[in-house]
């Protein structure tokens, strides 16, 4: 089935450090999502991606939606305590029907203040 | 005034047992699902559902049944609890037409 592989699987960095993660398939997908989940909640959705090539920020956060439309980043400027978690790519195939989103396996992030 | 909304957060219970889980979205969404978190963290979808149709994974084992007596609500339903059958559980939801799906807070099952 679809799979997306998420790199790295975990980081540990120091306050004030920029962060980087991804996620790769072997599927072509029209919708790219990145989500953070905090302990003991559900993920929270942090940016959406409709189209291949488009970068799209939100605060310290960007994201891309590759333009082979297989891939996807997410980058984290100036780290802080609170941005602590588990960041989770998803991707579906959203049309006619909609489609249901699948998940890479997660980076957990820790930073150090 | 929570968007979806889980109960219990937290259940224990014995192998054999059936049980059910809650989930209320109030956000007028027209489809819900159930995602399984295992101990990795990973999420995987078990069921979408709009009034029209229930979309069932094919992995998952026919002892999970999701019902819904209205649009804001799918429960989970689980026969015969297995140990395998541990982890949390996420209900979310969708509006019609636009992404971005909406999780409760989870529920985590432990069955000893």
């Amino acid at each position: 089935g679809q799979q997306l592989n998420q790199s790295p699987q975990s980081m540990f960095i120091q306050e004030g450090e920029d962060v980087s993660m991804n996620c790769t398939s072997s599927s072509i997908f029209n919708t790219w999502l990145w989500y953070k989940q905090d302990p003991g909640e559900g993920p929270v959705l942090l940016i959406a991606l409709y189209k291949a090539g488009e970068l799209t920020s939100n605060g310290r956060l960007t994201a891309q939606f590759g333009i082979t439309r297989k891939d996807s980043f997410l980058n984290i400027s100036a780290s802080i305590p609170s941005d602590v978690g588990i960041y989770f790519c998803a991707a579906l195939n959203y049309g006619g029907s909609q489609g249901n989103l699948i998940f890479g396996k997660g980076t957990k992030l820790s930073v150090k203040p | 005034d929570t968007a979806v909304s889980q109960t219990p957060k937290y259940l224990v219970t014995q192998m054999g047992n059936d049980k059910s889980i809650k989930c209320e979205q109030n956000l007028g969404h027209d489809t819900m699902y159930w995602y399984k978190q295992d101990s990795k963290k990973f999420l995987k979808i078990m069921f979408s559902y709009n009034n029209k149709e229930l979309i069932i994974n094919e992995t998952v084992p026919n002892r999970f049944s999701p019902k819904s007596p209205d649009k804001a609500h799918l429960n989970l339903h689980i026969n015969s609890l297995e140990l395998g059958d541990s982890a949390v559980y996420f209900c979310a939801s969708s509006p019609k037409g636009v992404l971005g799906y909406t999780f409760g807070s989870g529920t985590r099952l432990t069955v000893v």
